[in-house]
């Protein structure tokens, strides 16, 4: 079992919809979460993290957290064609130091 | 804003070729990491460093070497660079922000080796 898992792709949803990323963890004792979101041949970008269980939300992007179900989603409203990309879910264990656990990405395609 | 530089976005070099890739970080991050990342494999971490001089292997250690002389430094030496070594490789660098270790990356090289 891989210790971080994201459906590949790709996602395709129309322009204004909701886009719902999800990713399971394997280690219980993670404790921090994050979501990158990647645009192809470009580096990774931090867009949301997320440390306690629940919703949290930055504008169109909401993280959430279920760390009894080992499970972390990124919903993004109001999807724009700007929003396609590889988006990749990391997790912190503090035992770890500083290491991400990354998954292997899911690709969002949003059309207009 | 945290700011992570490389020093190449692009490098072509021959097989056997001793390479450096040179990050610097301008945050006083205390974490620096060296990842490579290819289609269908996604980021695997080469090494990571907690502090200067020091150094762990991550995932794929084998064929690279890193030095960490300043904090704010962090490179990447391919010994010997063969033509498996051809990949995107990203430099990132965190610190501890009271509730996380957040990690921020560097734009990248994509190195090809011929």
């Amino acid at each position: 079992q891989k210790e971080v898992e994201q459906n590949s792709g790709p996602l395709s949803v129309p322009e204004g919809a909701i886009a719902s990323l999800n990713c399971t963890y394997s280690d219980r004792v993670s404790q921090s979460f994050f979501w990158y979101r990647q645009y192809s041949g470009k580096s990774p970008e931090l867009i949301m993290s997320i440390y306690s269980n629940g919703d949290k939300e930055d504008g169109r992007f909401t993280a959430q957290l279920n760390k009894a179900s080992q499970y972390v989603s990124l919903l993004i409203r109001d999807s724009q064609p700007s929003d396609s990309a590889t988006y990749l879910c990391a997790v912190n264990n503090y035992n770890q130091g500083g290491k991400l656990i990354f998954g292997q990405g899911t690709e969002l395609s949003v059309k207009p | 804003d945290v700011k992570v530089t490389q020093s190449s976005r692009y490098l072509v070099k021959r097989t056997g070729e001793k390479v450096f890739l040179e990050c610097v970080q301008d945050m006083d991050h205390e974490n620096m990491f060296w990842y490579r990342q290819d289609p269908g494999l996604g980021l695997r971490l080469i090494y990571f460093s907690y502090d200067v001089k020091m150094k762990e292997k991550g995932d794929i250690p084998e064929g690279y070497s890193v030095s960490r002389e300043k904090k704010e430094r962090f490179s990447l030496i391919l010994e010997s660079a063969s033509t498996n070594q051809t990949s995107m490789y990203l430099c990132a660098s965190s610190l501890w922000t009271g509730g996380s270790y957040e990690q921020y990356f560097g734009p990248g090289t994509r190195l090809t080796v011929t």
